[in-house]
């Protein structure tokens, strides 16, 4: 099966500029995640939906990152003004979801969106 | 909050030997993951542990998990050029916090002639 795919995989801007990142789960995968990896470190959430529902964006910094996913497949995560420190890598994940095999499934990521702010 | 420490955070071995890689995690964790990742890359699932006492192999790799010492290991045996990439775990939850993993630094290994 085809793995999660997202583009664009580099993107360099300057900071206050806006920044957009896509992302095409699994086929018939209903969760969707978004993590950002700094340089060195592992992944750390942002966002979370089942379905188009974001259940869990509590990691989320809300003054300039905004996420959506219509129709419950493709999903995009956007940045607006981007900072220095945004540098990093956006992984976008998914898994059946919560009622597969008892709420245990694997985390299937996608290749990453390296992000450079100047 | 659930913490994760993993150790060593820099492992270079010789091929041929052994070597193990420590996780542990500060709160009770419902499931333990442990990732690969070569550089550049993405991560790939290598093992899902679920209950206390699980051992998965894969290959030179194997893994385990002891809940009550909430510490899982993975072990490698007979390294291999193939295994060097970083290595992380990550704890996770059900119920309402289904999905979050929490993830550990990573222990970048290098297998060396």
């Amino acid at each position: 099966e085809a793995g999660v795919v997202q583009s664009p995989r580099y993107k360099i801007i300057e900071k206050k500029q806006p920044v957009a990142f896509w992302c095409n789960p699994i086929s018939g995968h209903n969760t969707l995640y978004w993590y950002r990896q700094n340089l060195g470190q592992g992944p750390e959430l942002l966002i979370r939906y089942e379905n188009e529902e974001a259940v869990d964006d509590s990691q989320l910094p809300k003054d300039r990152f905004s996420a959506e996913r219509l129709k419950g497949v493709d999903s995009t995560l956007k940045i607006q003004p981007a900072e220095l420190g945004d540098s990093a890598v956006y992984l976008c994940a998914s898994s059946r979801g919560q009622g597969a095999r008892g709420g245990k499934e694997t985390q299937y990521f996608g290749p990453g969106t390296r992000l450079l702010v100047l | 909050e659930l913490k994760v420490e993993q150790n060593p955070l820099f492992l270079s071995m010789q091929e041929g030997k052994n070597y193990t890689i420590y996780c542990n995690y500060s709160t009770t964790s419902d499931r333990l993951y442990w990732y690969r990742q070569d550089p550049g890359k993405s991560l790939e699932s290598l093992f899902v542990l679920l209950s206390n006492g699980a051992v998965k192999q894969e290959g030179r790799l194997m893994a385990s998990l002891d809940t009550k010492a909430r510490l899982s290991t993975l072990h490698i045996t007979a390294a291999v050029h193939d295994l060097s990439a970083t290595y992380f775990c990550a704890g996770g939850f059900g119920g309402t916090s289904y999905g979050k993993l929490t993830f550990g630094q990573g222990t970048i290994l290098t297998v060396h002639p």
